[in-house]
């Protein structure tokens, strides 16, 4: 079965400080992998999705980057974190249209 | 412009009443339709994926779809407290897009 690792768990960071989250996939090949945000009451809001190696769409335009380097791994990155983005980050692998969620990183910048 | 439009709730009901969750969604091109539970502090998880017009029953779940209304709906019969949660639809597109509503938050009072 498929399984999906996301760390850390929670995060507290300053403001202007980098990030670096990572999410991995066990169980299956090639799948699509995405990364959403969602903000304390909101919804969900996609931010990057993948189809393969290398290859990453964005969503927003933003101070956040996603890179694939490996099938089964999707990092997103920031050089510089601001107050507003602090949220759960959520990384979804899918196939055939549905998609699964991991467990989820909790971030607060300060 | 793809939207999908649930009620934020609260929608509150009796243990063992039928809960019911609608969403609306203004792209006619949407595939398949999904509902997922996310519990206070965790990831969505998927509980219903529905791609043709009618019911479709698993367990105490039914989701109900009309393409033509554009409209997607969750029952929960026997509703326990531990449906307690927020529900999100989501609507999917044949390139892997997926788009989320906001949620409707579900208290079972016992």
């Amino acid at each position: 079965s498929q399984t999906i690792h996301q760390w850390p768990a929670t995060l507290v960071q300053p403001v202007g400080s980098p990030l670096s989250l990572e999410c991995t996939v066990e169980g299956t090949s090639n799948p699509n992998l995405y990364w959403y945000r969602q903000a304390a009451g909101r919804g969900l809001q996609l931010l990057f999705y993948s189809v393969g190696i290398g290859q990453i769409s964005s969503e927003v335009p933003q101070n956040l980057s996603a890179s694939r380097p490996q099938d089964r791994q999707f990092i997103l990155s920031s050089k510089k974190l601001l107050l507003s983005d602090s949220g759960f980050y959520l990384c979804a692998w899918g196939l055939v249209g549905t998609q699964y969620f991991g467990p989820g990183t909790r971030l607060l910048v300060l | 412009q793809k939207e999908v439009e649930q009620n934020s709730g609260p929608l509150s009901v009796p243990e063992g009443a039928i809960a019911s969750l609608n969403c609306t969604y203004s792209d006619r091109v949407s595939q398949s339709f999904f509902w997922y539970r996310q519990y206070s502090g965790k990831s969505p998880e998927l509980i219903m994926s529905i791609y043709s017009n009618g019911d479709k029953e698993d367990g105490r779940f039914t989701a109900q779809l009309n393409k033509a209304s554009q409209y997607v709906s969750l029952l929960i019969r026997d509703s326990q407290p531990s449906d307690s949660a927020t529900y999100l639809c989501a609507v999917g597109y044949n390139n892997n897009d997926m788009r989320f509503g906001a949620g409707t938050r579900l208290t079972v009072k016992p």
